[in-house]
């Protein structure tokens, strides 16, 4: 069974600077997608950026930049510039490319990133 | 475009009743709805899939009794939350999958108390 790993429960950064946040995960399969999601004290769910593991290019949006290693099984989140409106909960989430299962995420514990002015 | 809508967005509930929670998909159709579950400060726990037309599946654990999910329809499904007790207040998210999409969508949640 695949599994999510976030080791960091808890971040902070200065408004303004650079912040990594960790994402770790375990599969035996080779076509898979990854992401990262933010959830700001509305709770409503946001999608930050997608993967998909057969690119070797790592994704980026805007300030949010990935660093996909396939082979160390490492998907970080870097935040550039950091803004007071990137606090929030961070969830890492994977998803099988195998429709067996319905094509449901599976979720790591999350990182709360709190952003100091 | 890709909105979710879930109702209501807050509910208080008597101990033994039923409450329905409706989700869905404003722009699109959606072939599969998830349910998940979120206590406070944790990550969100998946309790159901459905795909329209189709019963649900259940993750292990989840009472499918206690929580009725329907797909009736390509824009609609519904979580009912039978003979609620105190135990399952929660906030409750729905997301919703298109076709051929990778991306699932996600409802804004509904806080479900229960006195």
């Amino acid at each position: 069974a695949q599994t999510v790993t976030q080791s960091q429960p808890e971040m902070s950064v200065q408004e303004a600077e650079t912040v990594t946040l960790s994402c770790t995960y375990d599969t035996s399969e080779s076509d898979y997608y990854l992401f990262w999601y933010k959830q700001p004290p509305s709770r409503q769910m946001i999608l930050v950026i997608r993967q998909e593991a057969y690119k070797q290019q790592n994704a980026t949006e805007n300030r949010f930049s990935v660093n996909f290693q396939k082979a160390a099984k490492s998907f970080s989140l870097k935040i550039s510039d950091s803004q007071l409106g990137d606090a929030a909960m961070y969830f890492c989430a994977y998803r099988s490319d195998n429709a067996g299962n319905n094509r449901k995420l599976i979720w790591g514990l999350g990182t709360s990133l709190a952003v100091n002015p | 475009g890709a909105v979710v809508s879930q109702h209501p967005s807050w509910v208080i509930c008597k101990s033994g009743t039923s409450v329905k929670i409706e989700c869905r998909s404003l722009d699109f159709q959606a072939t599969t709805m998830f349910w998940y579950r979120q206590f406070p400060k944790q990550s969100l726990m998946l309790m159901a899939t459905s795909n329209e037309g189709s019963k649900a599946t259940y993750e292990q654990g989840v009472e499918k009794d206690k929580f009725l999910i329907n797909h009736a329809s390509l824009t609609l499904s519904t979580l009912t939350v039978t003979s609620a007790h105190p135990e399952d207040s929660s906030f409750y998210i729905c997301s919703a999958r298109r076709r051929s999409y990778n991306e699932q969508f996600f409802g804004p949640g509904t806080r479900l108390t229960v006195l």
